[in-house]
């Protein structure tokens, strides 16, 4: 069965230092793969997706993701940390079943980026 | 209005209540998601709908109570909840079940609390 794993609960960084969420993912097949943030008392937004090609992502404000296919990871990251970036960040890949696709999560990985 | 809305954004409740959910799509999309999240837990997926029909109910206790009138409308339907229902729930939409990447668009969500 699809599944995403996200090994940290929580992440600090300082502000303007690189970051880095890491994702570890589980698939039969071609993955598809996500990232999405979540602010405080809000939905999750989508980030980015990796479906084929480069394996260098670039998504919404700033961030992109490496996919690995070797190490089965797809780790979110950033050149320079915001305070703002301070989020819960969800990892996802899209499973198959009952010939329907969702989304499988990771736990999440909470960002806290001090100034 | 653009997007997925979700209302209302807080609901407190008691254990005897009836009250309802609404979320609404404007994206033009054919599938729709209620997903429940809890503090400290994964993100759970509880009901899928496409094109109006039910496709996925995830053991969800029957005092939980999906409706979709049509593709853009999505209702759950709440009575004799349980403290232990208390949690951020999610409306999501994606193009189709079937086809795409499977990327979803989430509601701010509807923070509910029963007492």
């Amino acid at each position: 069965a699809q599944s995403v794993a996200q090994p940290e609960d929580q992440v600090n960084v300082a502000e303007g230092n690189p970051l880095t969420v890491k994702c570890t993912y589980s698939v039969s097949g071609n993955p598809y793969l996500f990232w999405y943030v979540q602010y405080p008392n809000r939905g999750l937004q989508f980030l980015l997706k990796y479906i084929t090609g480069d394996n260098l992502v670039k998504g919404s404000y700033g961030f992109e993701a490496e996919f690995n296919k070797s190490q089965t990871s797809f780790h979110l990251k950033k050149p320079s940390a915001l305070v703002s970036d301070s989020a819960l960040y969800f990892c996802a890949v899209r499973a198959l079943r009952k010939g329907f696709q969702k989304l499988v999560f990771g736990t999440g990985t909470r960002l806290l980026v001090s100034p | 209005e653009t997007g997925v809305t979700q209302t209302p954004r807080h609901l407190v409740m008691g254990m005897t209540n009836k009250k309802s959910l609404k979320c609404e799509q404007h994206l033009g999309h054919n599938a729709m998601y209620w997903y429940k999240q809890s503090a400290k837990k994964p993100l759970e997926l509880m009901f899928v709908y496409s094109l109006e029909e039910r496709v996925e109910n995830n053991s969800v206790p029957s005092r939980f109570s999906p409706e979709c009138p049509n593709s853009s409308h999505l209702f759950l339907h709440l009575h004799t909840l349980q403290p232990e229902d208390s949690a951020l729930y999610l409306c999501a939409s994606s193009q189709d079940l079937g086809q795409g990447y499977g990327e979803q668009f989430f509601g701010p969500g509807t923070r509910l609390t029963v007492l």
